[in-house]
């Protein structure tokens, strides 16, 4: 079993400020972790994801995050926000697999103030 | 290059109508396919999967069914529409080569049911 918790619906934040959302997890197998980003009325795209190897992935836009296993965490970062980041942002987990399910967490709203 | 379409883009629909949702990929074969619907404030809700020609698996009971009658198109129906069956629907592939692990989404469509 898997879950995703996603704290809070909106982050608000100026721009050129840090942007860190925040995502923990929960899995019984070994997890793979992605964060998608959604612009309205549009699908979701990949933003970065950790599979194995190194715990800092780095994704586009300038985001990163880091998977920390004893804190069940893979929080995004993005050191200076732009007003192009404003947009929706979902974490999700799944095994290994190719039958493996992805789960979502509820995402968060990301506002960012001129 | 791969690329997933869906349509129509927006649908408004009145209670008690039938449904059917359109989701082709191109460039790939043997892909999973999958349905999800988005409900504000609700993420993302895992409605069908399939790994296969004929091979639908449900996630959750509802008034909706799915079917795969070629191997890059995957259909989503309704007899009947209810209010509740409002929300934005997105279709996702999972390439079946590399890793396995990322799940690709379509543009989505927006269903309102009146």
């Amino acid at each position: 079993a898997q879950s995703v918790t996603q704290l809070g619906s909106h982050v608000s934040v100026s721009e050129g400020a840090l942007v860190l959302l925040r995502c923990n997890y929960s899995s019984s197998v070994p997890p793979y972790l992605f964060w998608y980003v959604q612009y309205p009325n549009q699908g979701l795209q990949l933003l970065l994801k950790y599979t194995t190897g190194a715990t800092l992935v780095k994704g586009i836009n300038g985001f990163e995050a880091e998977f920390k296993k004893s804190e069940t965490s893979f929080h995004l970062t993005k050191p200076s926000a732009h007003m192009s980041d404003a947009a929706e942002y979902f974490c999700a987990v799944s095994g290994s697999g190719a039958n493996s399910k992805l789960t979502f967490g509820k995402g968060i709203t990301l506002s960012v103030r001129p | 290059s791969q690329t997933i379409h869906q349509w129509p883009a927006t649908l408004v629909q009145p209670v008690g109508s039938p449904l059917s949702l359109e989701c082709t990929v191109e460039g790939t074969s043997n892909p999973n396919l999958y349905w999800y619907r988005q409900a504000a404030g609700r993420g993302l809700q895992l409605l069908f999967y399939s790994v296969g020609i004929g091979q639908i698996s449900s996630e959750v009971p509802q008034n909706l069914s799915a079917s795969r009658p070629q191997d890059r198109q995957f259909i989503l129906s309704s007899k009947k529409l209810l209010l509740s069956d409002s929300g934005f629907y997105l279709c996702a592939w999972l390439p079946l080569a590399g890793g396995y692990e990322t799940q690709y989404f379509g543009p989505g469509t927006r269903l309102l049911v009146l």
